[in-house]
């Protein structure tokens, strides 16, 4: 069956120190990668997606970077964070064209 | 305007009570449609599914599309405490375009 991990699950972080969240997904092949942020009020607000291994779409543009290294992981990354980086990070997988997403259990990151 | 517009909340309902929730969205080449439920301080787990317009049922749930008026809804019967999350829609254009989500409703159902 597949399944996703995500982690860390919290992570509390200065302002202007490095971020690196890291998705992995077993049990399937040539999945759909998202990272989704969710902030208090705002809803799911997606900021990077990946049809394929270095194919990486930004939806938007901020201090965030995405990349996809091997088929199955999908690493979220930001040199400094700034205090608006704060929210939960969720990842999520698809195959193409089904239409329903699995997300992972999410990242909760503050910046401080 | 923006693409999906969803009333946050929070809702409060009776054990056993029906609940409507609905989003309304603006791009009328939507095509799939769907309901997820969310935890506090878990991921989104997929609900219901529909494409294009129509009625589907599962269990006590049932997802709703009028296309014609971009609206949807889930309804939920005979609603139960462990019903209690938060649901957010979703829709998208295509299998292979990224699903564009509502802010949820926060729906608490009181024992």
């Amino acid at each position: 069956s597949q399944t996703i991990h995500q982690w860390p699950a919290t992570l509390v972080q200065p302002v202007g120190s490095p971020l690196s969240l890291e998705c992995t997904v077993e049990g399937t092949s040539n999945p759909n990668l998202y990272w989704y942020r969710q902030a208090a009020g705002r809803g799911l607000q997606l900021l990077f997606y990946s049809i394929g291994i270095g194919q990486i779409s930004s939806e938007v543009p901020q201090n965030l970077s995405a990349s996809r290294p091997q088929d199955r992981q999908f690493i979220l990354s930001s040199k400094k964070l700034l205090l608006s980086d704060s929210g939960f990070y969720l990842c999520a997988w698809n195959l193409p064209r089904n239409y329903g997403y699995t997300f992972g259990s999410g990242t909760r990151l503050t910046v401080v | 305007q923006k693409e999906v517009e969803q009333d946050p909340g929070p809702l409060s309902v009776p054990e056993g009570a029906i609940v409507s929730l609905n989003c309304t969205y603006s791009n009328s080449a939507f095509q799939y449609f769907m309901w997820y439920r969310q935890y506090s301080r878990k991921g989104p787990e997929l609900l219901m599914y529909t494409y294009s317009s129509g009625n589907k049922e599962d269990g006590r749930f049932t997802a709703q599309v009028d296309k014609s008026s971009k609206y949807i809804s889930l309804f939920i019967r005979d609603s139960q405490p462990s019903d209690s999350a938060t649901y957010l829609c979703a829709m998208s254009l295509s299998g292979n375009t990224p699903l564009v989500f509502g802010k949820g409703t926060r729906l608490s159902v009181i024992a």
